[in-house]
């Protein structure tokens, strides 16, 4: 069984600062992709990011990059020059994948970091 | 298509009743999924569907939990007799088999049970 462990409950950052969000995940699996998800209060969770286990390049999409370091089974989300609307709890999760790429389907989620970006 | 839709958005229930929620997820999507979220946690797997077939269903989901997606399209979830532990958001979400880009999620259905 797949486990996603987050190990910061809640985080802080002053806007327009870089803020970096822990995800470490333990896995017997090789193809996997991985996710970070952002919550917002009271509002629908949404993609921020996602990485392929085979790919070493880390993703990037705009202000959010991760660091995949796949020995370590470690997957960080940073987010640069962070912005009031940032504020949400953010999920680290894990997707197995079948060989040809499409999907097993279910997510497995780490517990969630609260970030509160301050003014 | 705005999205996936969940409906109620929220319920309140006393306990021992039985309570249904619906899906209806993006209409190219070929997958549905339910997940269970209580508060300050992670969503935890229920189940999901591919087209009309249930695929997969978690250890989370007792006999007292049925998911249905008769026509492969709209998904109900129904809880019979509930308890206060039933007390969480449920959240929907679909996808397309064939790529692993991740859910849309729904805006998920928040139950009380009283």
């Amino acid at each position: 069984a797949q486990t996603v462990t987050q190990s910061q409950p809640e985080m802080s950052v002053q806007e327009a600062e870089t803020v970096t969000l822990s995800c470490t995940y333990d896995t017997s699996e090789n193809n996997y992709y991985l996710f970070w998800y952002k919550q917002p209060p009271s509002r629908q969770m949404i993609l921020v990011i996602r990485q392929e286990a085979y790919k070493q390049q880390n993703a990037t999409e705009n202000r959010f990059s991760v660091n995949f370091q796949k020995a370590a089974k470690s997957f960080s989300l940073k987010i640069s020059d962070s912005q009031l609307g940032d504020t949400a709890m953010y999920f680290c999760a894990f997707m197995m994948v079948r060989a040809g790429g499409t999907s097993y389907g279910k997510l497995t989620f780490g517990q969630g970091t609260i970030l509160t970006v301050h003014p | 298509d705005t999205g996936v839709s969940q409906d109620p958005r929220h319920k309140i229930t006393k306990r021992g009743q039985n309570v249904t929620f619906r899906c209806d997820p993006i209409s190219e999507h070929n997958r549905l999924y339910w997940y269970r979220q209580t508060l300050g946690q992670g969503p935890e797997f229920l189940t999901y569907f591919q087209n009309e077939a249930q695929l997969e269903k978690s250890r989370l989901l007792s006999d007292r939990f049925s998911a249905e997606r008769p026509k492969g399209s709209f998904s109900t979830l129904e809880i019979q007799r509930t308890e206060q532990g039933d007390s969480a958001m449920y959240l929907c979400a679909s996808s397309w088999e064939g790529v692993a880009y991740g859910y849309t999620f729904g805006s998920g259905t928040r139950l009380t049970v009283v």
